[in-house]
């Protein structure tokens, strides 16, 4: 069991890139065979899948937002990180990264100028 | 994508009841379903995996069954601490979907 931990700004401008980071502690980001998935959640509604990266490097994404996700991983740092571009009000919610078993706290990332 | 529908979308019961939700797949998935518990303002929790397995350290009043794209979960005896909203998600396939959550609260 891993602890993970997001971090980024609370606010991020329309048309801007939202860029958010995952910072795991308690074992290593690329050991194992671990998928680490970025989920989000607009208050008061259900959960979305972003996508997620393996411990390879492969990635996945939602096609409903492909074109606009970017995740990556740095091993130096045992972190992994989401780049979510031309962000409007819609993008609005509590960003989680995620195991299957291992959740974040989740952050609140308001799009708004 | 595959679409998750789950009922009822919300229920009150009392301390004590049995209290069930079902999940449905729009298509066959297997027995790649995940049930996760969240409260408010915190991250969902996985209870159960693939179906029907326990996760380790959930207490054993939750259960889970089904396979394909007809699906249960099953709490035998509604307890305080088990007001929450419950998902269930599969990941047979991408994009890995969610149910619409179901909202358990005591009456």
């Amino acid at each position: 069991q891993v602890q993970l931990q997001e971090s980024g700004p609370g606010l991020v401008k329309p048309s801007q890139t939202l860029s958010l980071t995952c910072t795991v502690s308690g074992g290593s980001i690329s050991s194992g065979s671990y998928y680490w998935s970025w989920i989000r959640q607009p208050a008061g509604k259900g959960l979305e899948w972003i996508g997620r990266i393996y411990t390879s490097g492969s990635t996945n994404y939602n096609p409903s937002l492909k074109s606009r996700v970017t995740i990556s991983v740095d091993t130096s740092k045992n972190q992994f990180s989401l780049k979510l571009s031309s962000v409007t009000a819609a993008d609005t919610a509590v960003y989680y990264c995620a195991t299957i078993l291992d959740w974040g706290q989740g952050t609140l990332v308001t799009v708004s100028s | 994508d595959i679409q998750m529908t789950q009922s009822p979308s919300s229920l009150s019961a009392s301390v004590g009841d049995r209290v069930t939700i079902t999940c449905q797949a729009s298509q066959d998935i297997s027995n790649y379903l995940n049930w996760y518990q969240q409260k408010p303002g915190k991250a969902p929790k996985l209870l159960i995996y693939d179906a029907s397995n326990l996760e380790t350290g959930v207490p054993s009043r939750f259960s889970g069954s089904g396979s394909g794209t007809d699906f249960t979960f099953t709490i035998s005896s509604l307890q305080p601490e088990d007001i929450a909203t419950y998902y269930c998600q599969q990941y047979d396939n991408l994009p890995i979907t969610f149910g619409p959550g179901t909202k358990v609260d005591i009456k």
